[in-house]
């Protein structure tokens, strides 16, 4: 069947470096959200892309969507505490299907 | 604007209790869903509905029921619950397509003993 997954599952950064998490579908995809899940809170949308290549920025966040709609990735410059929790990725199909990702926790050192 | 919500927040069953999980939200929005998260494993869709009245199954739909009698609330239910049932559930919903951004309530944790 369809399926979304994302690398890593767990990534430990020490506060001031850069994370990167990986999001790869088995089929092409209509558009990709991510959502960042905190510590015992529930998914907040972060951002949607929707174009081949297509590059957004929010503040120190930096999501990509691949040339062939099938990967996104999302990276943050310089880590925050604030940036903990988990990122999840959601793909839409062509049958408006939403897949979401199995998620990369975050861990900020201080 | 309250957005989701969703009760009870927390919920302790045993082995072969029902329980209804109730989801409203104030947004007029068509699409609603229900998941469950477990660790490790993501958010996997439970059931969905499309608008006031209709439902569909979605990813892991067994032992579980779910009605749409009004467009705000969407009730999940657990007529036998059973140990493998124990999760967060979140309601979400979006404005009138699977495309768009799904809001999503604070979740509902439940053990079953």
């Amino acid at each position: 069947g369809q399926q979304v997954m994302q690398i890593p599952q767990y990534q430990h950064v020490q506060e001031g470096e850069d994370f990167t998490t990986y999001c790869n579908s088995s089929t092409t995809l209509s558009n990709i959200q991510w959502y960042k899940q905190r510590p015992g809170g529930h998914p907040v949308f972060l951002i949607q892309l929707v174009k081949s290549g297509e590059v957004k920025k929010q503040k120190r966040l930096t999501f990509q969507f691949g040339e062939a709609k099938k990967n996104s990735s999302l990276h943050i410059t310089a880590t925050q505490t604030t940036d903990v929790g988990t990122y999840f990725c959601a793909g839409t199909t062509s049958y408006d299907k939403v897949i979401f990702g199995p998620g990369t926790s975050l861990s900020v050192i201080p | 604007n309250a957005g989701v919500t969703q009760t009870p927040k927390f919920r302790v069953l045993k082995t072969g209790q029902s329980m209804t999980l109730l989801c409203a939200q104030d947004m007029n929005h068509e699409y609603m869903y229900w998941y469950r998260q477990d660790p490790g494993m993501g958010l996997r869709l439970i059931h969905y509905s499309v608008g006031e009245g209709t439902t569909a199954k979605g990813e892991v739909p067994d032992g579980y029921n779910v009605s749409r009698l009004k467009k705000q609330n969407f009730l999940l239910g657990l007529e036998s619950a059973a140990p493998s049932q124990t999760s967060v559930y979140f309601c979400a919903s979006t404005p009138s397509s699977g495309r768009a951004e799904q809001y999503f309530g604070a979740g509902t944790r439940l053990s079953v003993l």
